[in-house]
């Protein structure tokens, strides 16, 4: 596609509940980001693919959360046990660059998590 | 500890004046700086950038100026549009993952007609 695609746009769930937020990255682009922003605040770095292979999950704030881009394309974040603290907006970003050097992050339009 | 800060939450100014957005940092491992615009409902989009070897780098109507010494930014809109009125995210990135970047609140630009 033309853009960063997420899915689903809204999700509201229960507390303890399981959910996954899938992104489709811009064709050919190798380098994969997610990130969340919280109400009032900038995206914060969550995880970072290179390929197939999370280079960089340092942003990861427990072990509920985890990400998997099997085939170095789409990409799915996935958040076990969740929390009313993990409703926020999921963006997802791609780049056709990685790892050192300058390089422009395209954002999807996000994915807006909501746990009652 | 916020290693990157806008502390102006909003800016509002007129139709064809200056807008300045302000933003201060505190790693000195940064070494690229980026601005986004954000509209509501869209991911915040790339706006321009500026290496840590440069001062200065400009494009149309937007300049950003880098004071490493100072460790402050400031993203100039010359004139102002209405079309400019948006969240403006100020963002700054090691030089081993320049995609990797840590985001400023932001600042809300209104520009009015």
């Amino acid at each position: 596609g033309a853009g960063v695609s997420q899915t689903p746009s809204n999700k509201v769930t229960e507390k303890g509940k399981y959910v996954e937020l899938r992104c489709d990255p811009i064709s050919g682009h190798t380098a994969l980001y997610w990130y969340r922003q919280s109400l009032g605040q900038g995206p914060e770095f969550l995880i970072y693919f290179q390929g197939t292979g999370a280079a960089d999950d340092s942003g990861l704030p427990n072990d509920r959360f985890f990400a998997v881009r099997p085939e170095g394309s789409v990409s799915t974040l996935k958040i076990q046990r969740t929390e009313r603290g993990d409703s926020a907006v999921y963006l997802c970003a791609s780049s056709l660059l990685g790892g050192s050097g300058a390089n422009v992050l395209t954002f999807g339009a996000g994915s807006r998590l909501t746990v009652l | 500890d916020q290693q990157v800060k806008q502390n102006s939450p909003s800016l509002s100014v007129q139709e064809g004046r200056i807008s300045i957005l302000n933003c201060d940092y505190t790693n000195s491992m940064f070494d690229y700086f980026l601005w986004y615009k954000k509209y509501p409902a869209e991911g915040p989009t790339f706006l321009i950038s500026i290496s840590s070897i440069k001062d200065k780098n400009e494009d149309g109507r937007f300049t950003v100026f880098l004071n490493k010494s100072a460790k402050h930014l400031s993203l100039h809109i010359v004139p102002s549009q209405p079309g400019d009125s948006a969240v403006y995210f100020c963002a700054a990135s090691p030089n081993t993952n320049a995609g990797k970047s840590t985001f400023g609140d932001g600042t809300t630009l209104t520009v009015k007609p």
